[in-house]
């Protein structure tokens, strides 16, 4: 079956140190794999997503993600967290020409001061 | 960017009753909208794909007539919660494609929290 997965349910890190989100797929074809953020009592916030082309992908608030064939992964990165960063965070696929998203289960991630 | 709104935020209803949730896309049009459910600190379940001026799509285990939708225009669809029970609780949310085709992003509502007592 085709999904995502987000193997941490939270994830700390100091302010000012880089964050990792990991996230793997399991989806046939070409991948269209997105990212969101969730603050609480929120809807999803879009942050990038990977179509094709690069594999590196810019998002917004400086986030970014790499498109890993080899090891099916899309992690999200920024090199340096802000306490605001901390919310809830998606990723997700979207299947061909259904166009609705299948979410991963979300990772909390907390920026320390 | 593209901007979904989602009405009412939070609700609080009796057990029995029953509630509508109204999502519009502000400015675009939208032929689909979907509507999530999402339990606490849990991911997005698609509920249903709403179509306008068709009948919606419902997940597999998605009661049809528990969840009511109905996608009336371009810009409106309400998702109506009849005899709403406790386990009915949850944060629902609703999203709208930006575009035409799978490339294109998700814009989502703000969601709404119903309870049920």
């Amino acid at each position: 079956a085709q999904s995502v997965a987000q193997p941490e349910d939270q994830v700390n890190v100091a302010e000012g140190n880089p964050l990792t989100v990991k996230c793997t797929y399991s989806v046939s074809g070409n991948p269209y794999l997105f990212w969101y953020v969730q603050y609480p009592n929120r809807g999803l916030q879009f942050l990038l997503k990977y179509i094709t082309g690069d594999n590196l992908v810019k998002g917004s608030y400086g986030f970014e993600a790499e498109f890993n064939k080899s090891q099916t992964s899309f992690h999200l990165k920024k090199p340096s967290a802000l306490v605001s960063d901390s919310a809830l965070y998606f990723c997700a696929y979207s299947s061909g020409s259904a166009r609705q998203l299948t979410f991963g289960s979300g990772t909390q991630l907390t920026v320390l001061p | 960017g593209a901007v979904v709104s989602q009405h009412p935020s939070r609700v609080i209803c009796k057990s029995g009753t029953s509630v509508k949730i109204e999502c519009r896309s502000l400015d675009f049009q939208a032929t689909t909208m979907f509507w999530y459910r999402q339990f606490p600190k849990q991911s997005l379940m698609l509920m249903a794909t709403s179509n306008e001026g068709s009948k919606a799509t419902y997940e597999q285990g998605v009661e049809k007539d528990k969840f009511l939708i109905n996608h009336a225009s371009l810009t409106l669809s309400t998702l109506t919660v009849t005899s709403a029970h406790p386990e009915d609780s949850s944060f629902y949310i609703c999203s709208a494609p930006g575009g035409a085709h799978a490339t294109g992003e998700l814009f989502f509502g703000e969601g709404s929290r119903l309870t049920v007592l």
